[in-house]
Formats: C-alpha cells, sequence, structure tokens
C-alpha cells in the first residue's frame, strides 16, 4: 500500500480566512514533505519533516505554518494567504528521508480570492 | 540551477514504445536518476529510479548512459492512458530536483 491521502480536495478561502490542509500516510514513513505547484510548473519544496522534526524550511513565508502531530500526520496550515498563493499543494513521504522514493498524494487544489 | 533538461513536449503513437530523453550533465556519482509522471492535476505517480545500471519494472525501463550524462526511460507498449507530463529528477540524497517535465501526449 503506498497510499497517501489529502482532505480537502478542494479549498477556496479570503485573504483573511484561516484554514487548514491535512495529509495522513500509513505505510510507516518516518519523513514527510509539503510542495507547492503552480499550473504547468514543477512541484517546489516548501517543508520537509523527518521523524517529525522540521528539517527543512525552504524560505517559505510565515502564512504557511507547518505542523506534525505524529509521524502518520502532517498539517499545513494558512493564514492571510494571498492570490498568488493559490496552487496545488502536494503532499508526499519516504521510509526514512530523501534518498528514498517519494510517494505523494493527490493534493489539494488551493484558491485564494 | 537546472540539474536535469528535458523536451517540453513529445507525441507518440498508441502502442508503440515512448522514448523520454533527459539530460543531467552535471549528476554526481552517488546522485540518483528517478522518473515521475502527473497526470492531469493529480499528485506525481513514481515511476521507476537507477544509479548506474539500467533498471526495469512493470511500468517502464530506464536506459542510463555510461558517463551517467543522460538517461531515456522506455514506456514500451505506450496506450492512451500514458498521456501524461514525465519529470525526470537527480535525487541528491538532499533534495529532490525536478526537470520542467515532458508533455507526452499519446495518439490514437
Amino acid at each position: 500500500d503506498t497510499e497517501v491521502t489529502q482532505t480537502p480536495k478542494h479549498l477556496v478561502m479570503g485573504m483573511t480566512n484561516k484554514k487548514s490542509l491535512k495529509c495522513e500516510q500509513h505505510m510507516g514513513h518516518r519523513a514527510m514533505y509539503w510542495y507547492k505547484q503552480k499550473a504547468k510548473k514543477p512541484p517546489e519544496l516548501m517543508f520537509v519533516y523527518s521523524y517529525e522534526k522540521l528539517s527543512i524550511n525552504e524560505s517559505v513565508p510565515s502564512r504557511f505554518s507547518p505542523e506534525c502531530p505524529n509521524s502518520s500526520l502532517l498539517n499545513l496550515h494558512l493564514h492571510a494567504l494571498q492570490p498568488e498563493d493559490s496552487a496545488l499543494y502536494l503532499c508526499a513521504s519516504s521510509r526514512f528521508g530523501y534518498t528514498d522514493t517519494q510517494y505523494f498524494g493527490p493534493g489539494t487544489r488551493l484558491t485564494v480570492l | 540551477d537546472a540539474k536535469t533538461t528535458q523536451p517540453p513536449s513529445m507525441d507518440c503513437a498508441e502502442g508503440r514504445a515512448a522514448n523520454l530523453p533527459c539530460n543531467h550533465s552535471t549528476i554526481s556519482g552517488n546522485e540518483y536518476v528517478y522518473w515521475y509522471r502527473q497526470i492531469h492535476s493529480q499528485g506525481p505517480q513514481y515511476i521507476i529510479h537507477g544509479l548506474k545500471n539500467n533498471e526495469t519494472n512493470e511500468m517502464a525501463s530506464l536506459i542510463i548512459t555510461e558517463d551517467r550524462k543522460s538517461s531515456t526511460l522506455i514506456l514500451p507498449h505506450a496506450t492512451l492512458r500514458d498521456t501524461a507530463v514525465y519529470y525526470c529528477i537527480v535525487n541528491t540524497g538532499n533534495q529532490f530536483y525536478f526537470g520542467t517535465g515532458t508533455s507526452l501526449t499519446v495518439i490514437p
């Protein structure tokens, strides 16, 4: 089973809203990732958690706040976003870290009005 | 700083082999080449990866040149469901470096 689930599938929010994206995996993987993907571009890495600790933050604006409550769950808290933050947000996991194959979820399509 | 370069688009007739090239001329000795594909607005799907030797699985074959500066992903009998964007990625052990992708269209 190589399934990573993400909720919601679609999200529309205003610039003053606070919302959260959720990602879950039950493969026993110890590394989890958030990527942002704009139309017709490859995914861009935002955050990496390894063994539930944030190990890489690719200089993402503070309006994006990740959280890893346990090894199976990854959240991305959103606050005061801008319209240019509209994108597909992808979650991925791998067994131990970057040396391993990453498995991606289906993504959350975010629209900021 | 792009670690991989790929043609932006390719066509392939249904039932024929699709050969997708990738250049990674600055790859280091311990860095892996990965291939993923992404069907419209879905999450990227893992296909195959390799270091030096050619690799084959149920989805595809990966041919890596002896100098490791380029590779080719081969889908042996392309179907309409193989229409997707194919990403060649260099995994440095610290990060996945995505190429810009090749949009493959399989034509009936």
